[in-house]
Order: C-alpha cells, then sequence, then structure tokens
C-alpha cells in the first residue's frame, strides 16, 4: 500500500480534458511541495510539475498541478495518444523524513 | 546537460550484496547544491524511494530499508554507489536520480535510464 493514493486508472478521449488525484495525509502533502512525474513504460520518470504548480522547462502548458489541503490533483488539457503513460505523484513525508510516492495511474486515451 | 548512468551485476544471489553504481556527467556531484538518490521500481508495480544524500551532508534512507542500505559518494570518481542486502522481493529496476536543490524534500528532476536487477539463485 502506498502513502499516497491515486486513481488506479484513468482513461478519456484524445482532444479531452483528465484529472488525476494524488491524497496523502498531514505529514506529507499537508506540509510539503508535490510533485507529478510521467513513466512512459519501459523508460525512466520524467519531471511534469515541482512545487504543486510549477512547469519545468520543456513541459507544454497542458500539464497543470494544484493542491488544496491534503491532496493534490494533476491535470492535462488536449490530451494525444502520446500521453498515454503511468502518473505518479511524489512528495517528502515529514514524519518519517522520507520521499513517498502514489502507487501510480495509468492514463488511457481511447 | 547533466546525465546519470547506472551501472553494475544484473543478477545476484539472495542473501548477497547488490552494489551498483552511478555515474554523474555534466555536473559536479560535489556541488552543495543538490541531494543524490536512489529509487527502484519492481515489474509492473509503481516507484519506491530507498534513499538520497548530499556532498558534506546528511544521508536519508527508506526506513523499511534502513536496516540493509547503504548509500555513498565517492567524489574523485563524480559517483554515488548503492549496496543493498536482498532478497527475491529486491528484483526490481534500479534508478539513480537527482532532486532539484539541497534538499531531500525537493522534485526529482534528472534519473538515470534504470538497470534490471533480478535476485536469484
Amino acid at each position: 500500500q502506498s502513502v499516497l493514493t491515486q486513481p488506479p486508472s484513468v482513461s478519456t478521449a484524445p482532444g479531452q480534458k483528465v484529472t488525476i488525484s494524488c491524497s496523502g495525509s498531514s505529514s506529507n502533502i499537508g506540509k510539503n511541495y508535490v510533485s507529478w512525474y510521467q513513466q512512459v513504460p519501459g523508460t525512466a520518470p520524467k519531471l511534469l510539475i515541482y512545487d504543486n504548480d510549477k512547469r519545468p522547462s520543456g513541459i507544454p502548458d497542458r500539464f497543470s498541478g494544484s493542491k488544496s489541503g491534503t491532496s493534490a490533483t494533476l491535470g492535462i488539457t488536449g490530451l494525444q495518444t502520446g500521453d498515454e503513460a503511468d502518473y505518479y505523484c511524489g512528495t517528502w513525508d515529514s514524519s518519517p523524513s522520507a520521499w513517498v510516492f502514489g502507487g501510480g495511474t495509468k492514463l488511457t486515451v481511447l | 546537460q547533466l546525465q546519470l548512468q547506472e551501472s553494475g551485476p544484473g543478477l545476484v544471489k539472495p542473501s548477497e550484496t547488490l552494489s551498483l553504481t552511478c555515474t554523474v556527467s555534466g555536473g559536479s556531484i560535489s556541488s552543495s547544491n543538490y541531494y543524490w538518490g536512489w529509487i527502484r521500481q519492481p515489474p509492473g508495480k509503481g516507484l519506491e524511494w530507498i534513499g538520497s544524500l548530499y556532498y558534506g551532508g546528511s544521508t536519508y534512507y527508506n526506513p523499511s530499508l534502513k536496516s540493509r542500505v547503504t548509500i555513498s559518494l565517492d567524489t574523485s570518481k563524480n559517483q554515488f554507489s548503492l549496496k543493498l542486502s536482498v532478497t527475491a522481493a529486491d528484483t526490481s529496476v534500479y534508478y539513480c536520480a537527482r532532486h532539484g536543490r539541497a534538499a531531500p524534500s525537493t522534485w526529482i528532476d534528472y534519473w538515470g535510464q534504470g538497470t534490471l536487477v533480478t535476485v536469484s539463485s
């Protein structure tokens, strides 16, 4: 069981919007910044969002992040078949001092 | 451009020690600006943080692995390493990575390509 809870899978049609939730607690998401990672099967994860809502250089603005209380959300608009991947949230858990990931969400673009 | 590359044996016997090295190019691990770490992913499963360390600073480990793991830096070779005493449950793809700032609580912005380690007799 992961410390952070994500839906196992989401699916939607090309061109649509999707949100992926990440639920934690007061010791992790409630106290620390959240980041999001995209992992195409067989490749290393790639940073999509950091500090809750910031995008690294090169990440299109179709990807967005937000946080409220002990939950965070990744949003993706204008979905493309190339967005099919596993998505993970991550943050620091202050008690104990450890980095934690969500269990991952498989995005299918039908 | 920063690059990280894992290296080490792909097969380890149970009760032995897994030893992996991450070679960093395009940047110095002795810079006081970043934490460096290891993350693993069992086949078909999610990501698990193993631990992170910092030149001249503290080392943090996953509490569930702390009794079996050691992470260290070799600044002369611009490398950092992972040692883990293993069971079959430790079969995973192992990634080395860099945190975005000089704190283990920050995002992970660079990842190695990963290396599969199988634990089997």
